[in-house]
């Protein structure tokens, strides 16, 4: 079972352009999403989380839209660059407990 | 300042063999975690602990031992190793559980043939 699910699978943006990944989750007792950045080779690392107490939250480049009652969030990387080209991870916290989405890879061309 | 350090980096297992993924953390942090990563399935959680003497199952446990006798260290066992284990596994660790940053080591990639 998919408890997060995460869309599109692969993205192409142009520079400059505006990437969106979605995210939506099934359990309500979630209660802390991040969203992680792996670059091949790599492990993931952390990019930018929200709680659920907010609708948005927003650094740099990088937003967090955060809708409770439909059970959805998404990251929006405004003016993509070519070094923003990565997989991206949705997660879902509740205790000891992280469950990812399946990924989306972002190519960003120049 | 290390951070979460995994050895090996790469390995080629035959079926049925055994080995030892090990993973250390400079960080102090008393979660610790493994993960595998499949193509198109994002990281699927294989065991966790709240700190030495502390393990628990994750949602795909199956095929896999672990142990914490330290803070720092938390290896991953596998016995018997089938080609459904071929994947790249991370471990990572956190100060407090799930509620903040976790910092994932680089990973081992595994190919069981």
């Amino acid at each position: 079972q998919q408890q997060v699910k995460q869309s599109p699978q692969s993205l192409i943006v142009q520079k400059g352009g505006i990437s969106i990944i979605n995210c939506a989750y099934e359990n309500t007792a979630f209660d802390y999403f991040p969203w992680y950045q792996q670059f091949p080779g790599k492990g993931p690392a952390l990019l930018i989380a929200i709680r659920p107490d907010v609708s948005e939250k927003k650094e740099g480049r990088f937003t967090i839209s955060f809708n409770k009652s439909a059970k959805q969030f998404s990251l929006h990387i405004m003016d993509s660059q070519p070094g923003d080209s990565a997989t991206y991870f949705c997660a879902a916290t509740v205790n000891n407990d992280m469950r990812f989405g399946a990924g989306t890879r972002l190519t960003v061309k120049p | 300042n290390a951070g979460v350090t995994q050895t090996p980096k790469f390995r080629i297992l035959k079926i049925g063999q055994s080995m030892t993924l090990q993973c250390t953390q400079d960080m102090n942090h008393n979660y610790m975690y493994w993960y595998r990563q499949d193509p198109g399935m994002g990281l699927k959680l294989i065991y966790y602990s709240v700190g030495a003497g502390i393990t628990d199952k994750g949602e795909v446990p199956n095929g896999y031992n672990v142990s914490r006798s330290t803070t720092e260290d938390f290896p991953l066992r596998l016995e018997l190793a089938a080609p459904s284990q071929t994947s790249v596994y991370f471990c990572a660790s956190s100060s407090y559980r799930g509620h903040t940053e976790a910092f994932f080591g680089q990973g081992t990639r595994l190919t069981v043939v």
